[in-house]
């Protein structure tokens, strides 16, 4: 079982739908960060969480501690949203320092 | 504001061949991550530095290795090259060791032909 876990894999919605991707997690410290990917293109974050909820445009992202999972939303989903949308979970290795464990990825296609 | 940098963004080059990668953190962020990200993977952890020190190993081969100058930018070096070793490297910056925040530069994406 992956210590990040994604679903779905592979999301095609049409422009104007509600997007749901979930990430459930069994490892890491109490904060998750949902990044960006565009085809052959870098990472960009989106947000990172500890706790309740936010919001920044047309994106949600909320987050259960206790439960380990978080959910990103897009409302009024347009084509330019097509992208993978993957969830990552900072773990300490003992050291000093915060490492990210990434999930495996969403490849969200938003159709016209 | 000022982002993580990265240079050079693409990168092509031969077997065997040597590759340096840089990694310019956010002004005063002085702890940096090394990521791995093959074509169709999900990123893997490779390096990371702490106050020029390493701070934490992954799965970074024995070809490759990696410093944290006093500036506190950080270069990734890989030796004998390898097709394998195609892939988009990129780093993160953290403003202190103990923060679950981390900042992305835009990768380099290294082709080996």
């Amino acid at each position: 079982k992956n210590e990040v876990e994604q679903s779905p894999q592979n999301l095609t919605a049409q422009e104007g739908e509600f997007i749901t991707i979930n990430c459930s997690y069994s490892v890491g410290i109490s904060a998750l960060h949902w990044l960006q990917q565009h085809p052959g293109g870098g990472i960009v974050s989106l947000f990172m969480l500890s706790s309740g909820k936010k919001k920044h445009g047309r994106l949600i992202a909320t987050i259960n501690i206790q439960e380990k999972h978080s959910s990103l939303h897009i409302t009024a989903s347009h084509p330019r949203d097509s992208a993978v949308y993957i969830c990552a979970v900072p773990r300490s290795s003992g050291g000093s320092n915060y490492k990210l464990t990434f999930g495996k990825g969403t490849l969200l296609t938003v159709n016209p | 504001a000022a982002g993580v940098i990265q240079s050079p963004r693409h990168l092509i080059k031969e077997k065997r061949e040597t590759a340096t990668l840089k990694c310019y953190p956010i002004p005063r962020h002085d702890t940096v991550y090394w990521y791995q990200q093959g074509p169709g993977q999900d990123p893997q952890f490779l390096i990371s530095f702490y106050e020029k020190m390493q701070s934490d190993k992954g799965s970074i081969p024995d070809r490759f290795s990696a410093q944290q100058f006093s500036d506190y930018h950080s270069e990734l070096n890989m030796s004998s090259l390898e097709l394998g070793d195609s892939a988009l490297y990129f780093c993160a910056s953290s403003p202190r060791p103990q923060s679950n925040e981390q900042f992305f530069g835009p990768g380099t994406r290294l082709t080996v032909l």
